[in-house]
């Protein structure tokens, strides 16, 4: 079946402008994440979606930072006024949330390149 | 989450098995084993996980301790396109809280060479 897909794969942008990043989540799971990853960096959660509950947004980094998501389905995560730091590769995973192990499984990222 | 510990690469043949182990000697009783990978400039790639008992699918075979301080994740017959970035992470079930943010360590990158 369909995996977790994510567009743009690749987006650069100039300093300033906003970028919106989209993810499809597999379809039925009902939990959904997305993380980054910067050059040479480990996994740096940024927010979690589940169902109709209020979305756990601690990781997001600044205000800047914001997502959405439609029901159990499509996520937007939307960058705001770009700096250079947000440079790195935006990764989106879901999740079924039905088993006590809930695996998560991974898009295949979109790297933003912020100039 | 119990912390890991990967050996930083490893080699293998074309061919050959790869094992790779990974110590999480502070795990706790409700806490999974989990492996995933990551090829370069992909996603991370589940692989497999396991509570106690040895597991297998399509991908590896996952082979834990009695203890459950160690285990090896095998890769019956490397190719090259098993060459990855290997990631040993322990985590609790969804029992609530905040344990569904996922963390990496560094990993084992393993070359699998012709």
């Amino acid at each position: 079946g369909a995996g977790v897909s994510q567009s743009p794969s690749n987006k650069v942008t100039e300093k300033g402008k906003d970028v919106e990043l989209r993810c499809d989540p597999i379809s039925g799971h009902t939990a959904l994440y997305w993380y980054r990853q910067s050059l040479g960096q480990g996994l740096e959660f940024l927010i979690y979606f589940q169902g109709n509950s209020a979305p756990d947004k601690s990781g997001l980094p600044s205000d800047r930072f914001s997502a959405e998501r439609t029901g159990e389905s499509v996520s937007t995560l939307t960058i705001q006024r770009t700096q250079q730091e947000d440079s790195a590769v935006y990764l989106c995973a879901s999740s079924l949330q039905v088993s006590s192990t809930d695996t998560q499984y991974f898009g295949p990222g979109t790297r933003l390149t912020v100039l | 989450d119990a912390k890991t510990t990967q050996p930083p690469s490893m080699d293998c043949a074309e061919g050959r098995a790869a094992n790779l182990p990974c110590n999480h000697s502070t795990i706790s009783g409700n806490e999974y084993v989990y492996w995933y990978r990551q090829i370069h400039s992909q996603g991370p790639q589940y692989i497999i996980h396991g509570l106690k008992n040895n597991e297998t699918n399509e991908m590896a075979s996952l082979i834990i301790t009695e203890d459950r301080k160690s285990s090896t994740l095998i890769l019956p017959h490397a190719t090259l396109r098993d060459t990855a970035v290997y990631y040993c992470i322990v985590r609790v079930g969804r029992s609530g809280g905040s344990n569904y943010k996922l963390t990496f360590g560094k990993g084992t990158l393993l070359t699998v060479n012709p």
